[in-house]
């Protein structure tokens, strides 16, 4: 199954704001979103956003979510030591019956 | 709380097989679809498996098909994945996720996850 692409690294200083993209297909996140994870070294993965810019209960209003076409984007406001993670995007593939996920990538706070 | 638990992982050898479990809690099982994903050392998420929230449809990832098996049983509250003819590309640590059975497309919650090391 082919994955969805997102850059394998983005770094920015403290209190910046990060743009992180996911690039699929109409069949995926043209069609039906993407969701957004984030991965702490060593954790499971946790959701931060659904589509339609939906987060759940505890996710900080620093996280946003939006989407242009095949493409899906992740923004961080103000950013955090703590925001320093692995960041994932998934989707269901209507033509593929599958789940698709992107390579991830890794946020660095400088 | 939605919480998750998998189990089952640990060290086989080349061609042998894996039970991995997952026990849930805090929300009504069969209303929700379950996932197997996996995530080899230092690399990232890969979909198995899923299973819908009746336990009638699966969808297997290329890589698994035909030689994992996903199962639940609703009664128990537990996900299972039964998997064989394993090889050192399966070495990964095991997640199940959920999401909610209907048009949603994300999942929810996640488990600790469970190392399965495939070495001789």
């Amino acid at each position: 199954q082919a994955g969805l692409t997102q850059p394998p690294s983005v770094s920015k200083d403290l209190g910046q704001t990060a743009t992180l993209t996911c690039t699929g297909s109409f069949s995926n996140v043209g069609n039906l979103g993407a969701a957004w994870l984030q991965q702490h070294q060593g954790h499971p993965p946790k959701l931060l956003s659904h589509r339609r810019n939906s987060r759940p209960s505890g996710i900080s209003e620093r996280f946003s979510t939006s989407r242009s076409g095949n493409t899906a984007s992740l923004t961080i406001t103000g950013l955090q030591p703590e925001d320093e993670a692995d960041y994932y995007c998934s989707a269901w593939d209507n033509s593929l019956r599958s789940w698709v996920f992107g390579g991830g990538t890794k946020l660095t706070v400088l | 709380e939605v919480q998750l638990f998998e189990s089952g992982g640990g060290l086989v050898q080349p061609g042998g097989s894996l039970r991995l479990s997952c026990t849930a809690s805090g929300f009504i099982f069969y209303n929700y679809d379950m996932t197997w994903v996996r995530q080899p050392p230092g690399k990232g998420l890969e979909w198995v498996a899923s299973i819908s929230g009746n336990g009638e449809y699966t969808f297997y990832a290329d890589s698994a098909r035909g030689r994992f098996s996903i199962s639940r049983d609703n009664s128990g509250n537990i996900l299972y994945l039964n998997a064989y003819g394993l090889t050192a590309e399966d070495t990964a640590v095991y997640y199940c996720a959920a999401k909610q059975v209907g048009p949603s497309y994300y999942f929810e919650s996640w488990g600790q996850g469970t190392l399965a090391s495939v070495s001789s």
